[in-house]
């Protein structure tokens, strides 16, 4: 399987840039990165994902790595519901199977 | 649209009982991938069904297994419980599946084992 390493926790504070860092350095060339928040009580919730170039939706961007071992989540401006567990979850062999690392909780300060 | 569901919410069971849990996707989606959340493994992916047909499988024991019906909404059955199948079931739905499509999430089932 893939190994999904992320920072276990970060701290933002309100309206400002977020990036959370994920390694994933034995994904193969066709899988996509995959990236959910959860909060408590609550199913993953879809963020993003991409291949190779940087994508971008109305919640966040995200910006691959060229090598694609590593990618980054920017939520442009953080705000309070932001706060959540997020996770990094790279596809496995063209399947629906996700590898997801630890997660990284993001705390919003006020 | 309606969203995943996934019932029941909440379930007790005591250890060797056996359990089903059920999922119904989002309405067209044909792909339903089940996952198991703890807090010391986190999410791991169980197996993904299509078209009634087993696609994929995680690294689970054969207690652990699935199928889906024709109108695409699936089960998931684990015989033999023990303490350490307590956790948080998550079904995820997707149109097609194969690693490209959005993963919708259903809230998940919470399974306690006594």
């Amino acid at each position: 399987d893939a190994k999904t390493t992320q920072p276990n926790s970060m701290e933002s504070n309100e309206e400002e840039p977020v990036h959370l860092p994920c390694n994933h350095s034995t994904i193969s060339g066709t899988d996509y990165i995959h990236w959910y928040r959860q909060l408590p009580s609550q199913g993953p919730e879809y963020v993003i994902h991409g291949l190779t170039s940087n994508v971008n939706n109305r919640m966040a961007s995200l910006a691959i790595a060229e090598d694609r071992k590593s990618s980054t989540l920017i939520l442009h401006r953080a705000t309070l519901r932001d706060a959540a567990v997020y996770y990094c979850a790279p596809g496995q062999g063209g399947s629906e199977k996700l590898v997801f690392g630890k997660g990284t909780k993001l705390t919003v300060n006020p | 649209k309606a969203g995943v569901t996934q019932t029941p919410r909440y379930l007790i069971k005591t250890r060797g009982q056996q359990v089903t849990l059920s999922c119904s996707p989002i309405s067209g989606h044909r792909s339903v991938s089940w996952y198991q959340q703890t807090p010391g493994q986190g999410l791991q992916f169980l197996f993904e069904y299509f078209s009634e047909t087993q696609r994929n499988k995680g690294n689970f024991p054969g207690r652990f297994s699935g199928r889906q019906f024709s109108n695409s909404r699936s089960e998931m059955n684990v015989s033999t419980l023990e303490l350490g199948d307590s956790a948080l079931y998550l079904c995820a739905s997707s149109l097609q599946g194969g690693g490209t499509d959005t993963q919708y999430f259903g809230p998940g089932t919470r399974l306690t084992v006594l």
